[in-house]
């Protein structure tokens, strides 16, 4: 069983509120990431790192911003939630060895902003 | 820009009927290709392919990579309405180190 847990689960917030999303994983992986899924839809890539203070934007154009300042720990932040940021979050993470390995999920944060 | 296209998007069967789904992805530096199968929430790992031929199988799920062609295909035997779920096709990089997901095949199952 994967051990990579997102919290909160569920999360409904007023506009303008900071809001952070946890996610933390204890496989020791190098490689995190996050995805943003509208239902039905496919992942987009917003967030990645590599390891310890590395982050890069991914595909998807998002006004959240990532920190990675241990290697289990990957927290997602929005500054000033909007209700555009609905959504739900899956966040991911993987070992990249001599090649890749597959990616674990988390249990996914869905968002609403009202 | 890094692309994985999967078809079709959406696909309903009957019961005991086989399937197959297919991935086709245009990416530098191509790592390996991985299926994943979503009901509510996280997606679950199905296979992993790095290498061209060589069919992975697990019970009635298999899947094969052609890196010529640039295309997987998952199949399902005998499918039942547990099958039912959004099949994801990701594609692993080296040089970005990042995967790379396509929109999804919706599977319906009708019993």
């Amino acid at each position: 069983e994967a051990d990579i847990y997102q919290t909160p689960r569920y999360l409904v917030i007023g506009t303008g509120k900071k809001i952070t999303l946890e996610c933390s994983q204890t496989m020791g992986h190098d490689k995190m990431y996050w995805y943003q899924q509208d239902p039905g839809m496919e992942l987009h890539l917003i967030h990645y790192s590599y390891g310890v203070n590395s982050t890069e934007k991914g595909d998807l154009s998002s006004e959240s911003t990532v920190s990675r300042i241990r290697t289990e720990h990957f927290p997602l932040t929005l500054e000033s939630a909007r209700p555009s940021h609905t959504s739900q979050y899956l966040c991911a993470s993987s070992e990249y060895a001599r090649g890749w390995t597959e990616a674990f999920f988390g249990q996914g944060t869905r968002l609403t902003v009202v | 820009e890094d692309k994985v296209v999967q078809s079709p998007l959406s696909l309903v069967v009957h019961e005991g009927d086989t399937v197959t789904l297919n991935c086709s992805y245009e990416v530098t530096n191509f790592r390996s290709l991985l299926w994943y199968k979503q009901e509510k929430k996280a997606p679950t790992f199905l296979f992993m392919l790095t290498s061209s031929g060589i069919e992975k199988k697990s019970g009635r799920l298999s899947s094969i990579l052609d890196k010529k062609e640039l295309f997987s295909i998952l199949n399902i035997t005998a499918t039942q309405t547990g099958d039912s779920a959004i099949y994801l096709c990701a594609v692993g990089t080296q040089g970005a180190q990042k995967l790379v997901f396509g929109q999804g095949t919706r599977l319906t199952i009708n019993p």
